[in-house]
């Protein structure tokens, strides 16, 4: 059974550090690019990053470009989302999710609350 | 590139017949797919390169289009597909998503 367990999220002041984590298991980790995707309380849904299996590729939303980094670990099948210099604006709930083209798996996600 | 769905909102019954329509900003072939998101939970893919159903999907939703047009169909409704539905562009980085139609009761 494919899972994807996000962890790391929490209450930071703006301009304050977080680091996400995405726990993959069910499914060959090293087959497949990741996505995270964020969704602020009551809002649509927003993408964020992109990775390719082997982390050669990398693609940001312009939104977060200079301030997140995405990064994977596939010997520990994990995915991180490294949030530097957050705002207000971040605060959304992240999901990490098994991405081909389109994303069929997602993880249940983590709360991210930007908030002084 | 930017996606544009209509309606927003949507008040349907059980056994309706109900389309949702997405365009997008530019020609996208049929790089989109179709997600539902009930709410607290996490999006579910329905429906990729614009027609090809995932697998599990119910065989009452239907997606059709290329180009700058695309819809979602579900052929009758059920109590449990009242949710909010987006489409999201598989054709270039960004992968932006549509705002969001939600489907509730009438």
């Amino acid at each position: 059974e494919v899972q994807l367990v996000e962890s790391g999220g929490g209450l930071v002041q703006p301009g304050g550090s977080l680091r996400l984590s995405c726990s993959a298991s069910g499914f060959p980790f090293t087959s497949y690019s990741m996505t995270w995707v964020r969704q602020a309380p009551g809002k649509g849904l927003e993408w964020v990053s992109y990775i390719s299996s082997n982390g050669n590729t990398i693609y940001y939303a312009d939104a977060v470009k200079g301030r997140f980094t995405i990064s994977r670990d596939n010997a520990k099948k994990s995915l991180f989302l490294q949030m530097n210099n957050l705002r207000g604006e971040d605060t959304a709930v992240y999901y990490c999710a098994r991405t081909t083209y389109s994303s069929d798996y997602w993880g249940q996600g983590t709360l991210v609350t930007v908030s002084s | 590139i930017q996606l544009t769905q209509s309606p927003s909102f949507l008040s349907a019954s059980v056994g309706d017949r109900v389309t949702i329509t997405c365009r997008a900003s530019q020609a996208i072939s049929s790089y989109l797919a179709w997600y539902q998101q009930k709410p607290g939970k996490a999006p579910k893919l329905l429906i990729y390169d614009a027609s090809t159903l995932q697998s599990g999907v119910p065989s009452r939703f239907s997606g059709s289009g290329s180009g700058t047009e695309f819809t979602l169909t579900i052929s009758s409704l059920l109590p449990e597909d009242f949710a909010t539905y987006y489409c999201q562009q598989l054709d270039s980085y960004p992968r932006t998503f549509g705002q969001g139609t939600k489907v509730d009761f009438k």
